[in-house]
């Protein structure tokens, strides 16, 4: 799976949107960009993927750029139960002809999101 | 349903001794993944299950690590004559099919004295 480089650490004020951004520049064609965080004692939670487009659920908004280079995980009113460890991770769908199991997601060190007052 | 659900939650064993660690997954998810997660540390992908296919065991540490699932329910990871580096939470995750997106569970958080 393509590597991806976050920022270590990003502050946000309470109510302001969150912005986290993501690099992946070796990702491949069939590769999608998954966002999980993980809340301080908590296992991970799932937040969004994407392939090509940009996509938005309840949770939050991901940008794809076109080029698919990079992407950014937006969280539109940030609140204080928002502070976390972000996670973007780069994974193909499937397994591959050898029989290399993509299945696994493997984790970098993060975004540490502090949402402040 | 319910998401994916660990037990123990917590767990304290000596030294030497086995630990069994259990999880369920969501119903009707085919496939199941073991990580584990040292303090302050990433993610460590342990053991992977799909279906009736033979399981990818290329994350585990040492033949003292092992897990079973029977079908497409409940799986155990076992850790025989335990380590105080085995410390660490042991996170379960599923998923609809391989290649689907993961749920995870809230995790064994293990400690070994």
């Amino acid at each position: 799976d393509a590597k991806t480089t976050q920022p270590p650490s990003m502050d946000c004020a309470e109510g302001r949107a969150a912005n986290l951004p993501c690099n992946h520049s070796t990702i491949s064609g069939n590769e999608y960009v998954y966002w999980y965080r993980q809340i301080h004692s908590q296992g991970p939670q799932y937040i969004i993927h994407g392939l090509k487009n940009n996509e938005t659920n309840e949770m939050a908004s991901l940008i794809i750029t076109e080029d698919r280079k990079s992407s950014t995980l937006i969280l539109p009113h940030a609140t204080l139960r928002d502070t976390a460890v972000y996670y973007c991770i780069v994974r193909a769908p499937r397994t591959n002809a050898g029989g290399t199991s993509y299945g696994k997601l493997t984790f970098g060190q993060g975004t540490i999101l502090t949402v402040h007052p | 349903g319910a998401g994916v659900s660990q037990s123990p939650s917590n767990k304290v064993t000596e030294k030497g001794k086995d630990v069994e660690l259990r999880c369920d997954p969501i119903s009707g998810h085919t496939a199941l993944y073991w990580y584990r997660q040292r303090l302050g540390q990433g993610l460590e992908f342990l053991i992977y299950f799909q279906g009736n296919s033979a399981p990818d065991k290329s994350g585990l540490p040492s033949d003292r690590f092992s897990a079973e699932r029977t079908g497409e329910s409940v799986s155990t990871l076992t850790i025989q004559r335990t380590q105080q580096e085995d410390s660490a939470v042991y996170l379960c995750a599923s998923s609809v099919s391989r290649g689907g997106t993961q749920y995870f569970g809230p995790g064994t958080r293990l400690l070994v004295l």
